[in-house]
């Protein structure tokens, strides 16, 4: 389930369910979106992005989907493995090339 | 193809000292982007830059932080006289072009601990 804790949120999942990680993102003049993943002590990698004119996206694995009119930003990850433990964070694309980042979710699989 | 590089990785200042942090971006990018990341946070943006041009430094500390990208070698963060509040993981990102949907690609960050 899904808790908050004194920091991150945190979402644990068992392997191989699916992870559904959510996002609100303020500006509704943002045209971008992206879903990045965070490793402890490492940069973040891309994982996935999408465009306003889009309401889903998918990769391997990994599904975006777009809510423009409640501002809502979720990215899904079919049969959840351990490597996918994480922190997750949406970021928005809203003014030249800035990147404004939400305040990100860890995954925790459980084996 | 190698990714974005960030050195050092690991930098340890006394207050008051000085900060370099540098990046190079992946080949072929032309633009830089430094943010700033507190332990259990998201990212957040500090300056973007061009080649020996600051495009937007609307999320930089108006004091002490300086940032460039000369025409040849990396970008480089400054931060003078560093506080104990300058303490975090500084990362770059780098572009290929001007365009709201080009992916900015991370490198493994800088992580700065002020004593």
């Amino acid at each position: 389930g899904e808790s908050v804790g004194l920091h991150l949120p945190t979402l644990s999942v068992q392997e191989g369910d699916n992870s559904i990680i959510n996002c609100a993102y303020s500006n509704s003049a943002s045209d971008y979106f992206i879903w990045y993943k965070q490793e402890s002590g490492k940069g973040p990698q891309f994982i996935i992005d999408i465009r306003s004119n889009m309401d889903k996206r998918q990769g391997q694995r990994v599904t975006v989907l777009l809510n423009k009119t409640v501002k809502h930003l979720s990215l899904q990850i079919a049969a959840t493995q351990p490597g996918d433990s994480a922190v997750y964070f949406c970021a928005e694309n809203n003014a030249g090339n800035m990147l404004t980042f939400g305040g990100g979710t860890r995954l925790m699989v459980k084996p | 193809n190698a990714g974005v590089m960030q050195n050092p990785r690991h930098l340890v200042r006394r207050r008051g000292q000085e900060a370099r942090l540098r990046c190079s971006p992946m080949k072929g990018h032309s633009h830089v982007y430094w943010y700033r990341q507190l332990p259990e946070e998201g990212l957040k943006f500090m300056v973007y830059l061009q080649k020996e041009n600051i495009i937007d430094e609307s999320g930089m500390p108006k004091e002490r932080f300086s940032a460039e990208f000369p025409k040849e070698g990396p970008s480089i963060l400054r931060i003078q006289q560093v506080v104990r509040g300058d303490s975090a993981a500084y990362f770059c990102a780098s572009s290929p072009l001007l365009a709201t949907t080009d992916t900015q690609y991370f490198g493994p960050g800088t992580r700065l601990t002020v004593l």
